[in-house]
C-alpha cells in the first residue's frame, strides 16, 4: 500500500494556466502539508492543515491556493505562475496527536514546469 | 537566526562508514529528524533524536547533543542503495508541526 499519493507526478504549465494537484494519504493520519523543493534550496514548507483547518501558511503567494476537504485529500489550486514556481512540490501527513517524534511521511512529490 | 548546516556532499565506498554531520541554530529544540530522499522519489523518515546520545536501527545510527547543537547519521557497511540525499530537519517547539530542513547531504556510494 502507497500511504501518500499524489497526482500528476509530471506538470508543464504555462504562466496562464489554470491547474491543480492532488494528494490522498491512506494512514488515518489528520495533518497535511505542501512543502516546495527547490534546487540547492531546502524543503519549504507552504502550508499546514490539521483537521481540515488551515493552521499555518508560510507567506506564500496568492496564486498558489489550497484546499483540504477532508483530512485524507489535499489539493494545491495553481493559478498565473511564474517560471520560478518551478519546482518540486512534496505532499506529506503526520498523526494530528501531540507526540512528540511524529514523523511526516511524504507523497512521491510532481515535478512542476511553468513555462 | 534560524541555520541547519549539513555538508552539500559526501562520497564513500561500498562496504565503509560514512559520517554525516548536521549543526543548527534554532530558537527552540524539539527534536531533530533524519530523512532520505533517492533521486526523484519522497523523503523517508530514518531517525528521531530529542535526548542526547545514539539511537540505532540496523546499519543506521544517529546522534546528538543538545548542548553543542550538533547531530550526526552514521551509515555502516554502505549499499550501492544508500546512495541518496540525507536530510537534517528540527522541530522547534513541542506543539509545533513545522520543521526546519537543512539542504540536505548527497552521498555517493562507489563500488
Amino acid at each position: 500500500e502507497t500511504g501518500v499519493t499524489q497526482t500528476p507526478r509530471h506538470l508543464v504549465m504555462g504562466m496562464t494556466n489554470k491547474k491543480s494537484l492532488k494528494c490522498e494519504q491512506h494512514l488515518g493520519h489528520n495533518a497535511m502539508y505542501w512543502y516546495k523543493q527547490s534546487a540547492k534550496k531546502p524543503l519549504e514548507l507552504m502550508f499546514v492543515y490539521n483537521f481540515k483547518e488551515q493552521t499555518e501558511n508560510n507567506s506564500v503567494p496568492s496564486r498558489f491556493s489550497p484546499e483540504c476537504p477532508n483530512s485524507s485529500h489535499l489539493f494545491l489550486h495553481l493559478h498565473t505562475l511564474q517560471p520560478e514556481d518551478s519546482a518540486l512540490y512534496l505532499c506529506a501527513s503526520s498523526p494530528s496527536r501531540q507526540g512528540p517524534s511524529y514523523e511526516q511521511y511524504f507523497g512521491p512529490g510532481t515535478r512542476l514546469t511553468v513555462t | 537566526g534560524q541555520n541547519i548546516d549539513q555538508p552539500t556532499e559526501m562520497t564513500a565506498t561500498e562496504g565503509a562508514i560514512v559520517q554525516i554531520n548536521c549543526t543548527y541554530q534554532t530558537s527552540g529544540f524539539n527534536g531533530l529528524f533524519w530523512y532520505q530522499q533517492h533521486a526523484g522519489e519522497a523523503p523517508t523518515f530514518l531517525s528521531y533524536n530529542v535526548l542526547d546520545g545514539l539511537e540505532e536501527k540496523g546499519r543506521f545510527s544517529s546522534f546528538l547533543s543538545r548542548s553543542k547543537g550538533y547531530s550526526y547519521l552514521l551509515l555502516k557497511e554502505l549499499q550501492m542503495k544508500d546512495s541518496a540525499s540525507y536530510l537534517c530537519a528540527v522541530r522547534e517547539g513541542g506543539n509545533n508541526r513545522k520543521l526546519i530542513w537543512g539542504l540536505g547531504t548527497s552521498l555517493a556510494v562507489n563500488p
